[in-house]
């Protein structure tokens, strides 16, 4: 159980142009997501943290006016990268927190296989 | 959110017990303590957790001390397929963010 898709696994496109990642919970429901992102050899930076019906929290010094996120129900989360450029370029991966398991215990993530952004 | 140190890089062999440390003198009472393991290009995956003292699964065993200021994530007779980056995370329970620290990347040779 406790299975997290994204959507598309890997997207390459012209600068300027907007793109739009999805974040989905198959078998559970997700009032919390994260969105990170990774540079080759990097660590996951986090930039955000989307909660069901309401805005989403950034870390600072990510653009919240380019990196939309949107988590309009308990299943899905979407982040769009819009008038996005090369310097963009990442792999872009979200978890998801499974409240059913969090109540006295820990609060175990389970991530997505991930999104690879490659802007020309 | 407390701040972790490990190891930037480790080699080991096929066959050979690994144990990462992970240093993290500021934890807070309620933190707990997560091990995540990622190969290129996929999404961090759960290996174990622990609170206190020594907590094993089928794939690790996670050694706290009692002050709990660093653990051990050990791994028994590692394979190739254990080449991988290792994450320590500590953070409480409840919906809190988790920050990724730099993470150990272990390469098992043959």
């Amino acid at each position: 159980g406790a299975v997290v898709s994204q959507h598309p696994s890997w997207v390459i496109c012209k600068s300027g142009t907007s793109v739009k990642i999805e974040c989905r919970s198959l078998d559970f429901q997700a009032t919390t997501m994260f969105w990170y992102r990774q540079f080759p050899k990097q660590s996951l930076m986090l930039m955000a943290t989307s909660n069901e019906g309401s805005k989403a929290t950034y870390e600072q010094g990510v653009e919240k006016d380019k990196f939309l996120i949107n988590h309009a129900s308990l299943t899905l989360s979407t982040l769009t990268v819009t008038s996005a450029h090369p310097e963009d370029s990442s792999f872009y991966i979200c978890s998801a927190q499974d409240p059913g398991r969090l109540a006295g215990t820990y609060n175990e993530q389970f991530f997505g296989p991930g999104t690879r952004l490659t802007v020309l | 959110l407390a701040k972790t140190t490990q190891p930037i890089s480790m080699d080991s062999y096929e066959g050979q017990e690994v144990n990462i440390t992970c240093s993290h003198n500021n934890i807070a009472t309620n933190d707990y303590i997560t091990w995540y393991q990622q190969f290129p290009s996929q999404g961090p995956r759960f290996i174990i957790q622990g609170y206190k003292t020594k907590v094993t699964n089928e794939v690790a065993s996670l050694f706290i001390p009692a002050d709990r200021k660093s653990s051990t994530l050990s791994l028994p007779r590692v394979s190739l397929s254990d080449t991988a980056v290792y994450y320590c995370l500590v953070g409480g329970t409840g919906g809190f963010k988790t920050i990724f620290g730099a993470g150990t990347r272990l390469f098992v040779k043959a």
